[in-house]
C-alpha cells in the first residue's frame, strides 16, 4: 500500500537549519509532483513547497521563499526539505504529500519541527 | 498571492445539511475550478473529500458534494452524522505553480 514516511523533525534554535526527509513507497513516485504542507499547533494547513516530477521546477510561498529548498531523489523514492534560517513561526507538523491536481492524493503522518531557544 | 476565506465554524444537527463556503479574496480566479476539499480529524492527516470543485474520490460518501458559484466554492454535507465532526479545508491552485489552503472550518454536530 501507499506509504509516505517523514523524518528529521526535532527541536532547533532560531536561525539554525534542519533537513526533513520523506520516504515514499507503493506508488510511482517519479511520475508525480510532490509537496510539503505544514500545520502549526492548533492552526490550519499551509502549503510550503512543490517540486515537479523530475525535480527541475520548484515553487514556494513568500513565507518560506529563500529559506527553504525542496529536492527529490527519484532513484531512492525520497523527498527532502532543507530549512535554513528557521524562525519560531516555522514551528509546525510538516507533511509530505502528493496532492490531487498534480497526481494522486497521498499524505504522510507528518514530522514535528519546533523552533525555540 | 491568492487567499481563501472560510467561515471559522459551522454547526448542524444530525440529519441536517450544512454548507461550507470558500471564497477567493484575490483577483486571480482563473484557476478556481481546481478547488479541493479536505477533512481532518484531530491528530490525523487530512483526507481528500472533493477535487476539481465537484468530483468525489472513490470511497468518499455521496453525502459530500462540491459546487462553485462565481468566486465562491462550496462543500455541502447532507445527512450530517457525528463522524462528520472535523475541520474542513479548501485548497486551490493559485497560479504560477503555487497552491493555497483556506483557514479551515470547524464543523460541529450538535
Amino acid at each position: 500500500q501507499v506509504q509516505l514516511v517523514e523524518s528529521g523533525g526535532g527541536v532547533v534554535q532560531p536561525g539554525r537549519s534542519l533537513r526533513l526527509s520523506c520516504a515514499a513507497s507503493g506508488f510511482t513516485f517519479s511520475s508525480y509532483a510532490m509537496h510539503w504542507v505544514r500545520q502549526a499547533p492548533g492552526k490550519g494547513l499551509e502549503w510550503v513547497a512543490i517540486i515537479s516530477y523530475d525535480g527541475r521546477n520548484k515553487y514556494y510561498p513568500d513565507s518560506v521563499k529563500g529559506r527553504f529548498t525542496i529536492s527529490r531523489d527519484n532513484s531512492k523514492n525520497t523527498l527532502s526539505l532543507q530549512m535554513n534560517s528557521l524562525r519560531p513561526e516555522d514551528t509546525a507538523l510538516y507533511y509530505c504529500a502528493s496532492l490531487k491536481g498534480t497526481g494522486p492524493d497521498y499524505w504522510g503522518q507528518g514530522t514535528l519541527v519546533t523552533v525555540s531557544s | 498571492q491568492s487567499a481563501l476565506a472560510q467561515p471559522a465554524s459551522v454547526s448542524g444537527s444530525p440529519g441536517q445539511s450544512i454548507t461550507i463556503s470558500c471564497t477567493e479574496t484575490s483577483s486571480d480566479v482563473g484557476s478556481y475550478n481546481l478547488v479541493s476539499w479536505y477533512q481532518q480529524h484531530p491528530g490525523k492527516a487530512p483526507k481528500l473529500m472533493i477535487y476539481e470543485g465537484s468530483e468525489r474520490p472513490s470511497g468518499v460518501s455521496n453525502r459530500f458534494s462540491g459546487s462553485k458559484s462565481g468566486n465562491t466554492a462550496s462543500l455541502t454535507i447532507s445527512g450530517l452524522q457525528a463522524e462528520d465532526e472535523a475541520d474542513y479545508y479548501c485548497c486551490s491552485y493559485a497560479g504560477s505553480d503555487t497552491y493555497v489552503f483556506g483557514p479551515g472550518t470547524r464543523v460541529t454536530v450538535l
